[in-house]
């Protein structure tokens, strides 16, 4: 049972349009929550976080958004750039797992020219 | 370079032979990790260890061996594995598992013949 899920296998966008991938999760025990960009052929990097305290999280054109009662995030990135094609792993962790990440499937995101 | 270098980066197997991954991280951390990608599935953790004892072992079958030797080097033994077993093994190090994260190797690639 997937306690982590991204539900959008892949998603294509428009070069400069707004890219928004998303993310559930069921345990509401996670207090923590990563998004991880993976390029073929290399590890996944880190990218963006957000602690359950907060609902947002900006970081130049990337901004996480938490909403806790819904057990829902999502990754905005605007504008979408043709180098920001990659998957997006979502990740979750909680205090009580010594920090150890879950991850979801994976979304295959490609931005076209 | 990511400060996590795993070696090989490709490796063909057949399923009577014994082979070993290595990590090596130069950053310092105090907790490694082995996680499991196979195609269209979520990051599945595998092992973990902190300060060199392992403190995970997700339900993992016995023919993949961990060993940590010391807090910069984790290896994973390989022995008659399966053809199922195919997939890009990832390896992980974090300070203190903490909110930073992990910081990714860029994985050993197996196929099993």
């Amino acid at each position: 049972d997937q306690q982590v899920k991204q539900n959008s296998p892949s998603l294509s966008v428009q070069e400069g349009r707004i890219s928004i991938l998303n993310c559930d999760y069921t345990n509401s025990m996670f207090d923590y929550f990563l998004w991880y960009k993976k390029y073929p052929a290399e590890g996944p990097t880190f990218l963006i976080s957000i602690s359950s305290i907060k609902d947002k999280n900006e970081d130049g054109r990337f901004t996480v958004f938490l909403n806790k009662s819904a057990k829902h995030l999502s990754l905005h990135i605007v504008p979408s750039q043709p180098g920001d094609s990659a998957v997006y792993f979502c990740a979750a962790s909680s205090s009580g797992s010594a920090r150890q990440l879950t991850f979801g499937s994976g979304t295959q995101l490609t931005v076209l020219p | 370079e990511t400060g996590v270098t795993q070696t090989p980066r490709h490796l063909v197997m057949g399923m009577t032979n014994k082979k070993s991954l290595k990590c090596e991280q130069h950053l310092g951390h105090n907790a490694m990790y082995w996680y499991k990608q196979s195609a269209k599935k979520p990051l599945e953790l595998m092992f973990v260890y902190s300060l060199e004892e392992r403190v995970e072992n997700n339900s993992v079958p016995s023919r993949f061996s961990p060993e940590c030797p010391n807090s910069s080097h984790l290896f994973l033994h390989l022995h008659t594995l399966q053809p199922e077993d195919s997939a890009l093994y990832l390896c992980a190090s974090s300070q203190d598992a903490g909110n930073y994260g992990y910081t990714f190797g860029s994985g050993t690639r197996l196929t099993v013949v």
